[in-house]
């Protein structure tokens, strides 16, 4: 199994309050990924780092934003958390290779009360 | 845009029975992936097809890659109640940069 671990699995929040999500690897993949997975919509890209520093939004990045200060740790924060952002989120690393095959941590379930 | 879509949904059978799940595109891919997801888990990854017309076998199940690169299929021999859970193929497309178009899963349940 890919090293991956997401914390924390569980968090239920009130309205308005900010939200940090942490992925840890340790595989050392350049490529780390955040994912919202809702009954419906199947996986959403939300935002993806390809390196220290580096990010890019993804199809559904509105009311998110993420950081990548070391190349084991990607975090997505939810400045004001909405009702709308409760959902499953997944963490998802690939290295340089070209088939661009992900391997996807446990996951987080968030709800926004 | 590019869309992947899979068929069926929901897919209910018994035991011992034959199965496959489709996935179809209007985009061409450079790569298609499945994976499998167990409830309160992660998707993981079984298998990647990267040539059109590309067959693996994994076991039981069998994956396709067609032709033309825009659709896949995923076929299940005898399946059993193991192979309960839901099933998403993923695409990579050629100018896509870094990220995957996912399909919006097949849940398959097989009861005993």
């Amino acid at each position: 199994d890919a090293g991956i671990t997401q914390s924390p699995r569980h968090k239920v929040t009130e309205t308005g309050t900010p939200v940090t999500l942490r992925c840890h690897q340790t595989e050392n993949h350049r490529y780390m990924y955040w994912y919202r997975q809702d009954p419906g919509h199947g996986l959403r890209l939300i935002h993806y780092s390809y390196g220290v520093k580096d990010t890019d939004k993804g199809e559904v990045s509105d009311g998110y934003s993420v950081s990548r200060s070391k190349t084991e740790d990607f975090l997505l924060t939810l400045e004001s958390a909405t009702s709308s952002q409760t959902s499953v989120y997944f963490c998802a690393i690939r290295d340089r290779t070209g088939t661009y095959e992900q391997y996807f941590g446990p996951g987080t379930r968030l709800t926004v009360t | 845009t590019q869309l992947l879509e899979q068929s069926p949904q929901f897919l209910s059978i018994q035991e011992g029975e034959n199965l496959t799940v489709y996935c179809n595109s209007s985009s061409v891919f450079s790569s298609l992936q499945w994976y499998r997801q167990e409830p309160g888990e992660g998707p993981v990854l079984l298998v990647t097809v990267v040539t059109g017309g590309e067959v693996k076998k994994l076991k039981r199940l069998t994956f396709q890659f067609g032709d033309a690169r825009k659709d896949s299929s995923l076929h299940i021999t005898a399946a059993q109640p193991g192979d309960t859970g839901l099933y998403l193929c993923a695409g990579a497309g050629w100018d896509a940069g870094n990220m995957l178009t996912f399909g919006g899963g097949t849940r398959l349940m097989v009861k005993p």
